[in-house]
């Protein structure tokens, strides 16, 4: 089974703090992904990488800067939390192929006070 | 511009009884299509696809119907569980500029099933 491990579930932050939200995959997927999920708004993708050390906006970068230093690494960064980042996040990998299907991680909470 | 839609932000349905969930899009390129189920606190987990070429999928007591024409999609779950209470996205696939396909999420419903 595909295994994505986001390293923190829950995380309470203060406005202008810097934060690392870590990803590791074990299945060699080149793919994977960022996304936040807010009520009502469903899953945003942030950013996306297809390659080490390649990354590619998605629909709502700003604010966000993405590391992909190792195949099975992939972080987010906020360089400085604001309250409207508050949200859960969800990083995801997805192998070669035409299908598209993702494999989630189980998601961290972020709030910034 | 949304290009993949649930309106139906919730839906409540005796267990048992049959749940139908819908998703339209607008983007005649999508040629896959998922869903996925999501309970609070957890990531999304994938529950069933279709590809463009078919009309119907089905697993166990899911079934995805796709209508081309319509632009439209619909998950049944037969017969309904309390342990299927939970949100349900919808998804669509497109190759993309960037050389890798692209999933692009509903907003989600968000499926109860009263015991």
């Amino acid at each position: 089974d595909v295994k994505v491990t986001q390293s923190s579930r829950y995380l309470v932050k203060r406005t202008g703090e810097k934060v690392f939200l870590e990803c590791v995959q074990d299945m060699d997927h080149e793919n994977m992904f960022w996304y936040r999920q807010d009520p009502g708004l469903g899953l945003r993708l942030i950013y996306f990488s297809y390659d080490v050390k390649m990354k590619e906006k998605g629909d709502i970068p700003e604010g966000y800067s993405v590391s992909r230093e190792k195949k099975e690494r992939f972080s987010l960064i906020l360089e400085s939390a604001s309250t409207n980042q508050t949200s859960m996040y969800l990083c995801a990998s997805r192998g070669p192929g035409g299908t598209g299907e993702l494999f989630f991680g189980e998601g961290s909470r972020l709030t910034v006070l | 511009d949304q290009q993949v839609k649930q309106n139906s932000p919730s839906l409540s349905v005796q267990e048992g009884r049959i749940s139908i969930l819908n998703c339209d899009y607008t983007n005649s390129m999508f040629d896959y299509f998922l869903w996925y189920k999501k309970y609070p606190a957890e990531g999304p987990t994938f529950l069933i696809s279709i590809s463009s070429i078919k009309d119907k999928n089905e697993d166990g007591r899911f079934t995805v119907f796709l209508n081309k024409s319509a632009k439209h999609l619909s998950l049944h779950i037969v017969p309904s569980q309390p342990g299927d209470s939970a949100v349900y996205f919808c998804a669509a696939s497109a190759f993309t500029w960037a050389g890798s396909y692209q999933l692009t999420f509903g907003k989600g419903t968000k499926l109860s099933v009263i015991p």
